[in-house]
């Protein structure tokens, strides 16, 4: 089973429009985080947010807000009033297992196009 | 702070050739990892360390592959022979700490194998 699972391989948003992107995990452990990255076309991979699973608040960072449903183990990443650069191929990511055995996966990413 | 320094940015070589990738993680994170990112296979966690000693290895392809950190500001990811199919955006990273802080990404070396 796959371990991080994001639906939407590419999606067309309008300029100034609110983007929801999916994310849904599958893990055992108690604990764990949960990770957005975005990835411009330049190449580099540009953190965004993070949520602990203990975290009873959402994660939000400036435009950047994550949608964690626990009980649905879902963490998808909103972007609220979109811009051109937000062009890019965002993955979700999950770290899991104790201190010192962690094991951390990416998705296989949403490409987001935002027109204007 | 520099960030994460990776070098060569770019390497072409010819399949059998021994290929060296280089990083400097910044300075006082304890952990760095490697990562290798395909078109197929997206975004595969090879390797990872924490204060210098190999924590995980289980996401190294094959033993062609080999991963080494002799100090705090140094690491190498080592493939040979290479072979095309390793051609990949290989990326390094590193974290204060691993549980719940986020990694800082190197600009990723693009490697090419003929």
């Amino acid at each position: 089973a796959q371990k991080i699972t994001q639906t939407q391989p590419g999606m067309f948003v309008q300029e100034k429009e609110a983007v929801t992107l999916d994310c849904t995990y599958d893990t055992s452990d108690q604990s764990y985080g949960l990770f957005w990255y975005k990835q411009p076309s330049s190449g580099e991979m540009i953190f965004l947010i993070y949520q602990g699973s203990y975290d009873e608040q959402n994660a939000t960072e400036g435009r950047y807000s994550l949608n964690f449903q626990k009980a649905r183990k879902s963490a998808n990443l909103v972007i609220s009033a979109s811009q051109l650069g937000d062009s890019a191929m965002y993955f979700c990511a999950m770290r899991e297992g104790t201190e010192g055995n962690e094991k951390l996966t990416f998705g296989t990413g949403t490409r987001l196009t935002i027109i204007p | 702070d520099a960030g994460v320094i990776q070098s060569p940015r770019h390497e072409v070589t010819e399949m059998g050739q021994e290929v060296t990738l280089r990083c400097k993680p910044i300075s006082g994170h304890d952990y760095l990892f490697w990562y290798r990112q395909t078109m197929m296979r997206g975004l595969e966690l090879l390797i990872y360390f924490n204060n210098n000693v190999p924590i995980d290895d289980s996401g190294m392809p094959e033993d062609r592959f080999s991963a080494k950190m002799p100090n705090a500001s140094f690491s190498t990811l080592k493939i040979q022979p290479s072979e095309p199919r390793d051609s990949a955006v290989y990326f390094c990273a590193s974290s204060l700490v691993i549980l719940g802080n986020e990694q800082f990404f190197g600009p990723g070396t693009r490697l090419t194998v003929l």
